[in-house]
């Protein structure tokens, strides 16, 4: 099972919106409603951003979204602002034999 | 507040096994609906999931890894461990453990991660 194919970086101005896509196989983003997103700071653990494909945790800013069309899902960040640059990662759900597989991960640059 | 942490040794020589132990606080590993989860990063790269484990014992394991992986649980203690033989370079990496949630699917609480690097 590879890794879900992600953009290497993105980047986007104070502000902005910037769009972050996350690509699969019917066997997994298209195959089931099970995608979540996490932001990773440097040297720290992953967070949960969106959870099965665009719930979001209580807490996490309603400038985050998340959709899905055929097998790619995505991770929009509205009114981007400092604290959001991070690497940014997918994961979905991938069938009972290889369950859960991530995303190449992306860099939000904030310029 | 759940709270995770990884504890081992941070250097494994080449063809040996790694061992590692997560610890729960702020809850009972027993209680709910949670797989107990591996994921680790090699440096600079992304997270490469290894494993999880159910309170019954019940376990699953990334295919690419399974012949190396054994995930056990102590609930006595709360803790749930993760063992991988025979290591080389290419398993250096950042090492978390991870709560899941079966009926949401997604991991909600993590734990700081710990360094293991595979070294003679």
């Amino acid at each position: 099972q590879s890794a879900l194919t992600q953009p290497r970086s993105v980047s986007g101005s104070p502000g902005q919106s910037v769009t972050i896509s996350c690509t699969g196989t019917s066997s997994d983003v298209g195959g089931y409603n099970y995608v979540s997103w996490y932001q990773q700071h440097p040297g720290k653990a992953p967070k949960l951003m969106i959870y099965d494909v665009s719930k979001r945790p209580s807490g996490v800013p309603d400038r985050f979204s998340g959709s899905k069309s055929g097998n790619t899902a995505s991770l929009t960040i509205s009114g981007l602002q400092a604290e959001d640059e991070a690497d940014y990662y997918c994961c979905s759900y991938a069938g009972s034999y290889t369950l859960d597989v991530f995303g190449t991960g992306t860099k939000v640059t904030v310029l | 507040q759940v709270q995770l942490q990884e504890s081992g040794p941070g250097l494994v020589k080449p063809s040996q096994t790694l061992s590692l132990t997560c610890t729960v606080s702020g809850g009972s590993i027993s209680s709910g609906s949670y797989y107990w989860s591996w994921i680790r990063q090699p440096a600079g790269k992304g997270l490469e999931w290894i494993g999880r484990i159910y309170t019954s014992g019940s376990t699953n394991y990334n295919p690419s890894l399974k012949s190396r992986v054994t995930i056990s649980v102590d609930t006595s203690k709360n803790q749930f461990s993760l063992k991988l033989s025979s290591v080389t370079a290419a398993d250096t990496a950042v090492y978390y453990c991870a709560r899941f949630l079966v009926v949401e699917y997604y991991f909600d609480y993590w734990g700081q991660g710990t360094l293991v690097t595979v070294s003679s």
